[in-house]
């Protein structure tokens, strides 16, 4: 089946810093690639995604790549701000077969930037 | 954020309660989907709704019951939980209006589930 494998948590930065959040897949058909941010007390939020292979996602700074060849699709960005203080969620969108779409998650990163 | 909303925001129930999260959607979406997540588990997708019809059922329990009456609006009916079922419960909702794999789930803020 599906799966999706994510670093572990949690990182902590310092503001300014280069933030890398690797994030590698398994699927069997040829699934979207999303990456999802969730700040305290509050749901998921969408923060890029990527629908084929070579598509580069991005949004607010952060970068990703779906690399078919490696299974991965990490999240970057150049500069980390303390706003950027959330868990980050990789997950993986496969069809299904009645309609909508099956997101396999990762079990989350949570990121600290401090000053 | 005001697409999706969960009332209510955080319930308290005994195993014996019997009780309803409700879930809107204001996007126009065909699909609706419920998640569970759990202290350190990835979340996991439990019912999904495309047009009011149930199109996935993801091996749960049937203490839990959902209804999706119109395409705007999803329930999941609690009954005789266990205090293991305690999580944050997520409604999502999604366009689908075509079988893809691009569309994007837009999540609501959640419903913290003790149970005592």
């Amino acid at each position: 089946g599906d799966s999706v494998t994510q670093m572990e948590g949690p990182v902590t930065l310092s503001e300014e810093a280069f933030l890398t959040i690797n994030c590698t897949y398994t699927a069997t058909g040829y699934p979207s690639l999303f990456w999802y941010v969730q700040y305290p007390g509050e749901g998921l939020q969408l923060l890029l995604k990527a629908t084929k292979a070579d598509d580069k996602g991005s949004n607010k700074g952060f970068e990703a790549t779906y690399r078919k060849e490696t299974t991965s699709f990490h999240l970057e960005k150049g500069s980390v701000q303390v706003s950027d203080s959330a868990v980050y969620f990789c997950a993986l969108s496969d069809i299904l077969t009645g309609g909508g779409n099956k997101l396999t998650f990762g079990t989350g990163t949570q990121l600290k930037v401090e000053l | 954020e005001t697409g999706v909303t969960q009332t209510p925001r955080h319930l308290v129930m005994g195993m014996t309660n019997k009780k309803s999260l409700k879930c809107e959607q204001h996007l126009g979406h065909n699909a609706m989907y419920w998640y569970k997540q759990s202290a350190k588990k990835p979340l996991e997708l439990m019912f999904v709704y495309n047009f009011k019809e149930q199109t996935e059922n993801n091996s749960v329990p049937s203490r839990f019951s959902p209804e999706c009456p119109n395409s705007s609006h999803l329930f999941l009916h609690l009954h005789t939980l266990q205090p293991e079922d305690s999580a944050l419960y997520l409604c999502a909702s999604s366009p689908a209006a075509a079988v893809t794999s691009t569309d994007t789930q837009y999540f609501g803020p959640g419903t913290r589930l003790t149970v005592l």
